[in-house]
């Protein structure tokens, strides 16, 4: 069965500073990854999402994400952090076949923005 | 395109009751998933319907069930409510849910099991 590690619960990060969220993930075949945001009170909307080809992902809202087969990992970033990005961050992996096409997430890591 | 609606947004049940949750999908979309939203299990599949069958199910008990209409639109029943049940309820759609696809969540409806 497939399963995703955010190591960071809470990151706080200073407005203007870099910002990287880490996930690992673990699956037998080749992963469908995706990065997804939620704002306090809100549903989930897709930053990025990595399939196959090119292992750097751009997405939105001036984030990217790189695959790293090699360490099962799929690191979120943004090089200038601005106050709205706030928020929590969800990393999942999309299984199909007989684990059934389904999301699994992790347990999400908090960012909060300092001025 | 509208977005995934989901209604209501919150609800406030007591224990023992059941309740009935509503999805409207993305229009052209025929896959729609569930997922249960805690702060202790976080984030938890429920189950996923396409062409009006239940095609994958989470490891959920049987009070959770649901069951999609022939337009898409999905409801999700919870029958004798328990006070763990308080959570974020969110929907997700997609066009014809292979794993590939991005599924495009609703806003949640917030249930309060008291």
């Amino acid at each position: 069965a497939q399963s995703v590690t955010q190591p960071d619960i809470h990151i706080t990060v200073s407005e203007g500073a870099s910002l990287e969220l880490r996930c690992n993930y673990s699956y037998g075949a080749t992963p469908y990854l995706f990065w997804y945001v939620q704002s306090p009170g809100q549903g989930l909307q897709l930053l990025l999402k990595y399939f196959s080809g090119d292992t750097l992902v751009q997405g939105i809202k001036g984030f990217e994400a790189e695959f790293k087969r090699s360490q099962s990992s799929f690191n979120l970033r943004k090089p200038s952090v601005h106050w709205s990005d706030a928020a929590e961050y969800f990393c999942a992996v999309g299984a199909q076949g007989a684990a059934g096409n389904k999301l699994t997430f992790g347990g999400g890591t908090r960012v909060l923005v300092k001025p | 395109k509208a977005g995934v609606t989901q209604t209501p947004r919150y609800l406030i049940k007591t224990r023992g009751q059941q309740v009935t949750l509503s999805c409207s999908p993305i229009s052209g979309h025929r896959s729609v998933s569930w997922y249960q939203q805690t702060p202790g299990q976080g984030l938890q599949f429920l189950f996923e319907y396409f062409s009006e069958t239940q095609r994958n199910k989470g490891n959920f008990p049987g009070r959770f069930s649901g069951r999609q209409f022939s337009n898409s639109r999905s409801e999700m029943n919870v029958s004798t409510l328990e006070l763990g049940d308080s959570a974020l309820y969110l929907c997700a759609s997609r066009p014809t849910g292979t794993a590939s696809e991005t599924q495009y969540f609703g806003p949640g409806t917030r249930l309060l099991v008291l």
